[in-house]
């Protein structure tokens, strides 16, 4: 069945680097990849979402990345801050319904 | 909450018992989910309805039973054949136009006493 691997399943940056998050999807009907962030005890919020007809898009710190070919979509942080702190879901589409298939997950710990 | 509302927020279960969590939205979403969350795990599909009255198994299905009598509602039952309950669980909500954006709910903190 479809499936999304997410890479790394934790992560601790110092604040102001760069945090990189990595998916891989299976279904290559997929044609939307949003990213979720969680945090403690909350609801996921969408952050940034992309579909498979762009490449990159980018909102203030954040930016996405897809690769069509090799299925591969990666979230990428600049300039870190202790608030970005969370747990980050990757997502992709299922073909021919209005479903979601979830990455398992990444905590992504910014120190001071 | 921010037009998706689940409750109770915590919720303690006897062994042998029935439970059922409530989910509403006003977003006028066609499409509702439900999925668990464990410690260390993704979110995993339990049901999913795309229109009143109908509904489909996820991939833990079991144990579980939902219905979807109006739009705004979609309530779920954890029934006492679902043996290891405790988690989170999350309701969401979508529109069927293709844009596949998922809200979520607050969440709902089941545990077996």
């Amino acid at each position: 069945g479809e499936n999304v691997e997410q890479h790394p399943s934790t992560l601790s940056v110092q604040e102001g680097d760069s945090a990189v998050i990595k998916c891989t999807y299976s279904d290559s009907a997929s044609n939307y990849f949003p990213w979720y962030k969680q945090e403690l005890g909350k609801r996921p919020q969408l952050i940034i979402d992309i579909r498979s007809n762009v490449g990159e898009k980018k909102d203030q710190r954040i930016a996405v990345t897809l690769n069509k070919t090799a299925k591969h979509f990666s979230l990428h942080i600049t300039e870190t801050q202790p608030e970005d702190s969370a747990v980050y879901f990757c997502a992709a589409s299922i073909q021919g319904s209005d479903k979601l298939i979830f990455g398992t997950g990444t905590r992504l710990q910014v120190f001071p | 909450d921010g037009g998706i509302t689940q409750s109770p927020k915590y919720l303690f279960r006897k062994e042998g018992q029935n439970v059922t969590l409530s989910c509403e939205q006003n977003l006028n979403h066609d499409a509702m989910y439900w999925y668990r969350q464990d410690p260390g795990q993704g979110l995993r599909l339990i049901y999913y309805s795309q229109i009143v009255n109908d509904f489909q198994k996820g991939d833990i299905a079991e144990g579980y039973s939902v219905s979807r009598e109006k739009k705004e509602s979609f309530p779920l039952t954890v029934t006492s054949a679902q043996k290891n309950p405790t988690a989170f669980y999350l309701c969401a909500s979508s529109t069927s136009t293709g844009n596949y954006g998922y809200t979520f709910g607050s969440g709902t903190r089941l545990t077996v006493v």
